[in-house]
């Protein structure tokens, strides 16, 4: 089946310039993660929702970092007012909800390099 | 809050031979899970191996086993007779207790096989 995918693959934009983010998680899993990466470094949390509910947003680095998900599905991540310190890949994830069964291991997706001019 | 840590930012292994990774890990929680990912060159994390904290037993997962080491909180990575496919960035990540999803990542070993 499909896996998870972003748009724009590529981003480059000018400092001071608003950006928008896409992903499509895999079908029929509940929960989205989006998570920042530096060059040379681990990803770290930005964001969490279950269905269309933001539970953790304690990871968005300022007020210019906005993420929505509205129908439960796809998600938009928008940075407002770029900064160079933005420039970074972003990377989504998706996964089921950790059950007493399971382990809610995260497919992520091949993520959105940012770069601001 | 949770802590992983990566001592080694990169390992070269000749081909066949078998690697361990090192990750050590930080954590107030009692319910836990450690999971080790793939970077390849394209960027996209590849899950591998997963180790719940009450899980008596190490992982496997055909050529990957975790050796997992609770008292004194370490995970590591045993990768056995790797192949130059094996080249990538490797990191080591924690999940919470259930209702904390997010994923806490180290900051990675680059792993080089040569053949």
């Amino acid at each position: 089946g499909a896996g998870v995918s972003q748009s724009p693959r590529y981003k480059v934009a000018k400092r001071g310039q608003d950006v928008a983010l896409r992903c499509d998680p895999i079908s029929g899993h509940v929960s989205l993660f989006w998570y920042q990466q530096a060059l040379g470094q681990g990803p770290e949390f930005l964001t969490y929702f279950q269905n269309e509910a933001q539970l953790d947003k304690s990871g968005l680095p300022s007020d210019r970092f906005f993420a929505e998900r509205p129908e439960g599905s796809v998600s938009t991540l928008k940075i407002q007012r770029t900064q160079q310190e933005d420039s970074a890949v972003y990377l989504c994830a998706s996964s089921l909800v950790v059950t007493s069964g399971g382990f809610g291991e995260q497919y992520f997706g091949p993520g959105t390099r940012l770069t601001v001019t | 809050a949770q802590k992983i840590t990566q001592t080694q930012p990169g390992m070269f292994v000749q081909e066949k031979e078998a690697v361990t990774l090192d990750c050590t890990y930080d954590t107030s929680d009692q319910s836990y899970g450690l999971f080790w990912y793939k970077q390849p060159s394209s960027g996209e994390m590849i899950f591998l191996i997963y180790q719940g904290s009450y899980d008596e037993q190490n992982a496997t997962e055909g050529r990957y086993s975790l050796n997992f080491q609770k008292a004194r909180k370490s995970a590591n990575l045993v990768i056995s007779a790797s192949q130059l496919g094996d080249s990538a960035m490797y990191f080591c990540a924690m999940r919470g207790h259930f209702g904390n999803e997010k994923l806490t990542f180290g900051t990675g070993t680059r792993l080089t096989i040569i053949p």
